[in-house]
């Protein structure tokens, strides 16, 4: 079984510049997480999409975080401007339905100089 | 609050020892506790998982213990290898499949 997929894995972008990530979760599972990872803490939530629907948002910065899932199944997480702070790895997971048994894909590393 | 705190921050054991990692939760309505490990440059991986209605549960050389008075539950590592030197982080969500609340990590290194 693939798992889940992301891309690119590794980004460095000048600050105020546009970046988008993009996932592909496991086949079938509805649910697809975007996680934030700064350096030395765990993954916090940034958004949850069940299908097409985002269903919990409420810690994505949406004055320049924005995400899509298109027909409920790979999704792109964009930010733009990226500020310096932006620096950290997104992750993506997936489970089967609101199943809480999480998969984690690689993950991308972004670099903000 | 949602907070999961964790303990210790690093940890280091040598090899054959017992790596014991704790976790404390606030909120009453978690109802699933998962442990995850996490390579450098890689995702977190699933571990093991428990339930607030078992007090232990064991997979292979890895086993959570869990206090549900005190809303506490811990990693246990027997026979710890070299291969085990990860970052592991406990985790807890409710059931109703809302994201997972980390702690900040466990750096574990086992040396040989």
């Amino acid at each position: 079984e693939a798992g889940v997929v992301q891309s690119p894995r590794y980004k460095i972008i000048e600050k105020k510049q546009p970046v988008a990530f993009w996932c592909n979760p496991i086949s079938g599972h509805n649910t697809l997480y975007w996680y934030l990872q700064n350096l030395g803490q765990g993954p916090e939530l940034l958004i949850r999409y069940e299908n097409e629907e985002a269903v919990d948002d409420s810690q994505l910065p949406k004055d320049r975080f924005s995400a899509e899932r298109l027909k409920g199944v790979d999704s792109t997480l964009k930010i733009q401007p990226a500020e310096l702070g932006d620096s950290a790895v997104y992750l993506c997971a997936s489970s089967l339905d609101t199943g809480v048994k999480q998969f984690f894909g690689p993950g991308t590393r972004l670099t903000v100089l | 609050q949602q907070q999961v705190k964790q303990s210790p921050q690093s940890l280091i054991v040598q090899k054959g020892g017992i790596s014991i990692i704790n976790c404390a939760y606030e909120n009453t309505a978690f109802d699933y506790f998962p442990w995850y490990q996490q390579f450098p440059g890689k995702g977190p991986a699933l571990l093991i998982a428990i339930r607030p209605d078992v007090s232990e549960k064991k997979e292979g050389r890895f086993t959570i213990s869990f206090n549900k008075s005190a809303k506490q539950f811990s990693l246990h590592i027997m026979d710890s290898q070299p291969g085990d030197s990860a970052t592991y982080f406990c985790a807890a969500s409710n059931q109703a499949g809302t994201a997972l609340i980390f702690g900040k990590g466990t750096t574990l290194s086992v040396s040989s």
